[in-house]
């Protein structure tokens, strides 16, 4: 069974730093693109950022485009999200969520999300 | 970036009956990566169906997936309970993978 379980979520001050982590199990993981998906407080879903599977290739929504890293750990089944310049409009529950395939794709399974305030 | 417009915003219904949810893209997506994801109040989002028309494991046949190029549709053909809950569509063939801004679906 596909599990995801992510953490890392808090409140922040706007400008400050963040690292979001999501433990993945029950698949082969660097067979697989992973990806974040945000969702603001009564809002819709928005995609963040994808990485492909053994090497690693990333894209990125514009809104996060340089404040954001996506990296991944295949030694230790782990997705990570570095978040930095965070605004207040970061504020969110962002969801990792695996990925059909080795580079894109649909998002097949979803951990439970972990939620970032930006707030002074 | 494709921006995918869904329509209506929210859709009143009565279990039993028939819903259609539509969901336009602003330019042809290509191979149909087209999927839909359903998502309860306090639960992560669940996909639905995948290539515009392709059911994910388990899904009840009640639920089709049909359209190609801008024009997507996802169809429930007789409303239960548990379907009551707001619809996302979401383009993949093309980075970034856009969301539409959903579809509420609440018991009339």
């Amino acid at each position: 069974e596909v599990q995801l379980l992510e953490s890392g979520g808090g409140l922040v001050q706007p400008g400050g730093s963040l690292r979001l982590s999501c433990a993945a199990s029950g698949f082969t993981f660097n067979s697989y693109a992973m990806s974040w998906v945000r969702q603001a407080p009564g809002k819709g879903l928005e995609w963040v950022s994808v990485i492909s599977g053994t090497f690693g290739s990333t894209h990125y929504a514009d809104s996060v485009k340089g404040r954001f890293t996506i990296s991944r750990d295949n030694s230790r089944n782990t997705l990570y999200l570095q978040m930095n310049s965070l605004r207040v409009e970061d504020t969110a529950l962002y969801y990792c969520a695996k990925i059909s395939g080795y580079s894109s794709g649909y998002q097949n399974h979803w951990g439970q999300g972990t939620l970032v305030t930006v707030s002074s | 970036e494709i921006v995918l417009t869904q329509s209506p915003g929210t859709l009143s219904l009565s279990p039993g009956e028939r819903a259609t949810l539509s969901c336009r893209a602003s330019q042809s997506i290509s191979s149909s990566y087209l999927a839909w994801y359903q998502q309860k109040p306090g639960q992560a989002p669940r996909l639905l169906i995948y290539g515009a028309s392709s059911r994910a494991t388990g899904l009840p046949d009640r639920f089709s997936g049909s359209g190609s190029g801008t024009d997507f549709t996802l169809t429930i053909s007789r409303l239960e309970p548990e379907d009551f809950a707001v619809y996302y569509c979401q383009q993949y063939g093309t980075s970034p993978g856009t969301f539409g801004q959903g579809t509420k679906l609440e018991i009339k």
